[in-house]
């Protein structure tokens, strides 16, 4: 099984900061990567498809990256709204979410 | 529009069997897998297993043994059965759709839509 791992576990960062999340993939997964975003007490939302395609409504200072087995979430100006865990997810062999960080304002 | 419903008993005991529903509305299960996520409490997600669209079934291997999921296309519902609960199976199960695709040579895969999802407490 291809296990997800993502850092840091729990970042903080100042209102307007651009911010880095990171995903590393145990094996190759060819950008087969999601990205969602999930608030306290909320079902997970979809951010970002197959790496790098911004799902329909989600603001543009939300991108990714990556391929082979490191991937990216980037957000250019770090906003209160964005106050959540952000999991990655991969589709390449089997179904798995990374573990997730949790992003909080400074 | 697209909406997914989770349904189920919110409270098992150890060695039961746990039996959820999630009743969608605005696509076919014909057209669209619906995978299973679930959330310990204070945790991450964990896939569970899936049904596509043609019917077929993949599972996490942690649960497969445990695990089956099925679905009435004409009740557009789709059914968890995982049996043996053990404490560690409390938390949040959601239903989410997914939006499976090639286009261009590419195979896309996400979940597009979520239900609210349901607690599911073990526990003697």
């Amino acid at each position: 099984d291809i296990q997800m791992t993502q850092s840091p576990p729990v970042l903080s960062a100042s209102v307007g900061d651009r911010v880095t999340l990171s995903c590393k993939a145990s094996q190759n997964i060819n950008k087969n990567l999601d990205w969602y975003q999930q608030k306290h007490g909320e079902a997970p939302k979809l951010l970002i498809y197959y790496t790098n395609n911004l799902q329909t409504g989600i603001p543009s200072r939300f991108s990714g990256s990556g391929s082979g087995t490191d991937y990216t979430l980037t957000i250019s100006s770090l906003q209160p709204e964005d106050v959540a865990t952000y999991y990655c997810y991969q589709y390449n062999s089997g179904l798995t979410f990374g573990s997730g960080t949790k992003l909080e304002i400074k | 529009q697209v909406q997914l419903e989770e349904s189920g008993p919110g409270l098992m005991q150890p060695s039961e069997t746990l039996s959820l529903t999630c009743t969608v509305s605005g696509f076919s299960l014909t057209s669209n897998g619906v995978g299973w996520v679930r959330q310990p409490l204070g945790k991450g997600l964990v896939w569970m297993g899936t049904i596509w669209a043609g019917g077929s079934t993949n599972y996490n291997s942690a649960v497969q043994s445990r695990l089956s999921i099925s679905r009435d296309t004409s009740k557009s519902q789709v059914f968890l059965k995982m049996n043996s609960l053990q404490p560690e199976d409390t938390g949040t199960y959601y239903c989410a759709r997914h939006d499976d695709y090639y286009y261009d040579g590419t195979y896309y895969d996400y979940f597009d839509y979520w239900g609210q999802g349901v607690m599911v407490t073990v526990s003697s």
